[in-house]
C-alpha cells in the first residue's frame, strides 16, 4: 500500500501566519494517464470532513483562496496564508492513484 | 444538495457483524462511486470500499472477504456489510461520494465492538 507521511503532526498557529503541511508518498501519485490524484480534506471537530484540493492543486468549490495545494512526484505540500480561527481542525492527505486508496496520518492545527 | 446519512447499530458483539446503511439524497447513486471510510481512535482513516454506478464493487485488501457492499437503487441507498468484528473494527463509520475526490460526506456513525 502506498503510505502517505505527513508533517508536522501538530501545528500551532497564530492568526494570520501562513502555515505549510507536507504529504510525502512512498511511490510516485502520478497516474499512467497523467493525473496525479492527490487530494486534501479537513476534518473541524465533530464534523465529517471536507475536501479542500484535489489533483494536487485545484481548489474545490467554495473553498477560501488562502489555501493552495502543490507538488507533483511524491512530495506534495498544503499552504494556508493567513491562518483563520475557521482552520483549526485535522488536515489529511489522500491519495486516489493506486488501490487501495490510502490516507495520511494526519495534521493537527491549533490555534494559539 | 447531496446529502448522505449513516444508520446501523453503535454497539456490536465481537465475532458478529456490522451492518450499516447509507441514505443519500439529492442524487442518485446510479451515478458516480460511493464508497465507505472509517476513523479510528486518534486520527488514522481508513478507505474500506466504494460501489460503482453500475454495481461493482472494489474492497481494500486489509479488510479481506470480511466486507461487502451492496445497493438498493430503488430506495437511493448502499450498504456496508463486515463480518467477523473484533474490537480492533471499533471506528466511525462514514460513506461518501466519490467523483474526483469524496465530495460529500455523511455524518459518521460510531460503531463500538464490545461483548
Amino acid at each position: 500500500d502506498v503510505v502517505l507521511t505527513q508533517t508536522p503532526p501538530t501545528l500551532l498557529a497564530t492568526i494570520g501566519q501562513s502555515v505549510s503541511i507536507s504529504c510525502r508518498s512512498s511511490q510516485s501519485l502520478l497516474h499512467s494517464n497523467g493525473n496525479t490524484y492527490l487530494n486534501w480534506l479537513l476534518q473541524r471537530t465533530g464534523q465529517s470532513p471536507q475536501p479542500l484540493i484535489y489533483l494536487v492543486s485545484k481548489l474545490e468549490s467554495g473553498v477560501p483562496n488562502r489555501f493552495s495545494g502543490s507538488g507533483s512526484g511524491t512530495d506534495f505540500t498544503l499552504k494556508i496564508s493567513g491562518v483563520e480561527a475557521e482552520d483549526l481542525g485535522v488536515y489529511y492527505c489522500m491519495q486516489f492513484t493506486h488501490y487501495p486508496f490510502t490516507f495520511g496520518s494526519g495534521t493537527k492545527l491549533e490555534i494559539k | 444538495e447531496v446529502q448522505l446519512q449513516e444508520s446501523g447499530p453503535g454497539l456490536v458483539k465481537p465475532s458478529q457483524s456490522l451492518s450499516l446503511t447509507c441514505s443519500v439524497t439529492g442524487y442518485s447513486i446510479t451515478s458516480n462511486y460511493w464508497g465507505w471510510i472509517r476513523k479510528f481512535p486518534g486520527n488514522k482513516m481508513e478507505w474500506m470500499g466504494y460501489i460503482s454506478y453500475s454495481g461493482s464493487t472494489s474492497y481494500n485488501p486489509s479488510l479481506k472477504s470480511r466486507i461487502s457492499i451492496t445497493r438498493d437503487t430503488s430506495k437511493n441507498q448502499f450498504f456496508l456489510q463486515l463480518n467477523s468484528v473484533t474490537t480492533e473494527d471499533t471506528a466511525t463509520y462514514y460513506c461518501a461520494r466519490y467523483r474526483r475526490e469524496f465530495d460529500y460526506w455523511g455524518q459518521g456513525v460510531m460503531v463500538t465492538v464490545s461483548s
